[in-house]
């Protein structure tokens, strides 16, 4: 079945650094989705991407979709501590008919130091 | 506030015992996804409903099964359960009508713990 695997699994910075999480699809992917879980909360949608090399901003974010739709990464310019948190891409397989459900990555736990 | 609500928040059970988590997902939302996540886990889908059927399996024991009833709400059941069953589970409810990914939105999550 389809695997999207995430890395690296925990990241530690200190506020200010740039902050980047990786995603690989083993499939092609009609969609990617990023959520942002925050200690003790549950995941937050952050955005979607649809269009192949498609780059999507918010803020301090820049969100890019791999030429193939099988890759994504999220970045983080200067890092702040409300960013702390983990991040989760979450993949919709282009074959079939998948009904909207989402295969998620792992996750990033990301840690800021003030 | 996500729109989507979990009952109860908190469950402390027994080894063999079986328990119920609800889910009331957004106003207008037709599926019903339930994941579990384990410590240092990710989110593992269990399964999904939409409008009542059920429309996709993930890593779902066979000591777990769920239901989607008419007016949307959603249930999973697990039972006989082990000390590895203890866990945050989430509901999330999307449209999705036409297959299409949307937006999940998730709930804030049962934790269960099995002594």
């Amino acid at each position: 079945g389809q695997q999207v695997m995430q890395i690296p699994q925990y990241q530690h910075v200190q506020e200010g650094e740039d902050f980047t999480t990786y995603c690989n699809s083993s499939t092609t992917l009609s969609n990617i989705q990023w959520y942002k879980q925050r200690p003790g909360g549950h995941p937050v949608f952050l955005i979607q991407l649809v269009k192949s090399g498609e780059v999507k901003k918010q803020k301090r974010l820049t969100f890019q979709f791999g030429e193939a739709k099988k890759n994504s990464s999220l970045h983080i310019t200067a890092t702040q501590t409300t960013d702390v948190g983990t991040y989760f891409c979450a993949g919709q397989d282009a074959g079939g008919t998948s009904y909207g459900k989402l295969t998620f990555g792992q996750g990033t736990i990301l840690t800021v130091h003030p | 506030d996500s729109g989507v609500t979990q009952t109860p928040k908190h469950l402390i059970t027994a080894t063999g015992q079986r328990v119920t988590l609800r889910c009331s997902p957004r106003s207008g939302d037709l599926s019903v996804y339930w994941y579990q996540q384990s410590l240092d886990q990710g989110l593992q889908f269990l399964i999904q409903y939409y409008n009542g059927e059920e429309r996709a399996k993930g890593n779902i024991l066979e000591r777990f099964s769920a239901q989607q009833f008419p007016d949307l709400h959603s249930e999973l059941n697990l039972s006989s359960l082990e000390l590895g069953d203890s866990a945050l589970y989430f509901c999330a409810s999307s449209v999705p009508a036409s297959g299409e990914a949307d937006t999940q939105y998730f709930g804030p999550g049962t934790r269960l713990t099995v002594l």
